[in-house]
């Protein structure tokens, strides 16, 4: 069974702070994708991060980084410089197949 | 790009209504889903179908049927809506094995409340 946990349900942080996203996942698979996901108030979830489980490698675009730590299972993102567009629900998710697995989301707020 | 469109952004119906949600993506992939998006219980699967014809159930089922008679196109059917019902919903598609990933691709998603 897979599993994610976005154990942050609100994050609320003042422009131009850095903040991070925690995402936690369980699986008993060795090749599996881990994503990130926003969902701006607009509804639709836009696709952000690709990750497989054998790269480890951290990823930076632009102000937006992710950290992938196989060790402690978790898939982490941090906003540098947060803006106010950054305001949304990410969501973490986890595929070893056809069906991912989503965790509950994160809404982050960004206050000017 | 990918694009999945949903045909309805925002739509009000009674109890006990049939309510069709149509989805159609450009991409030609084989897996479509549909997910219920409720605040506090994030994302969960209805139904999602592999190929055309094709349809398996996902976590909550009950109280709806899906159709996938094009490759294309994946209709989400509330056979008779219920105010439980009223939600955000979400279509989305991706292509099938580990090659690509199983990127998924989501449509704008279609506000329902049912009255």
């Amino acid at each position: 069974a897979q599993k994610v946990t976005q154990a942050q349900t609100e994050i609320s942080v003042v422009e131009k702070e850095d903040v991070t996203l925690d995402c936690v996942y369980e699986t008993r698979d060795t090749t599996y994708y881990l994503f990130w996901y926003k969902q701006p108030p607009s509804g639709e979830l836009v696709f952000l991060i690709r990750r497989n489980s054998f790269d480890e490698q951290n990823e930076i675009s632009g102000r937006y980084s992710w950290n992938f730590q196989k060790s402690t299972s978790s898939f982490n993102f941090t906003i540098t410089a947060s803006q106010v567009v950054d305001s949304a629900v990410y969501f973490c998710a986890l595929s070893a197949g056809y069906i991912p697995t989503f965790g509950r989301g994160t809404s982050l707020i960004v206050h000017p | 790009d990918v694009k999945v469109t949903q045909s309805s952004r925002y739509l009000v119906k009674r109890t006990g209504e049939k309510v069709f949600l149509e989805c159609v993506q450009d991409m030609d992939h084989e897996n479509m889903f549909w997910y219920r998006q409720d605040p506090g219980l994030g994302l969960r699967l209805i139904y999602f179908s592999y190929d055309v014809k094709m349809k398996e159930k996902g976590d909550i089922p009950e109280g709806y049927s899906v159709s996938r008679e094009k490759k294309e196109r994946f209709s989400l059917i509330l056979e008779s809506a219920s105010t439980n019902q009223t939600s955000m919903y979400l279509c989305a598609s991706s292509t099938p094995g580990l090659i690509s990933g199983n990127t998924i691709y989501f449509g704008e998603g279609s506000w329902l409340t049912v009255v």
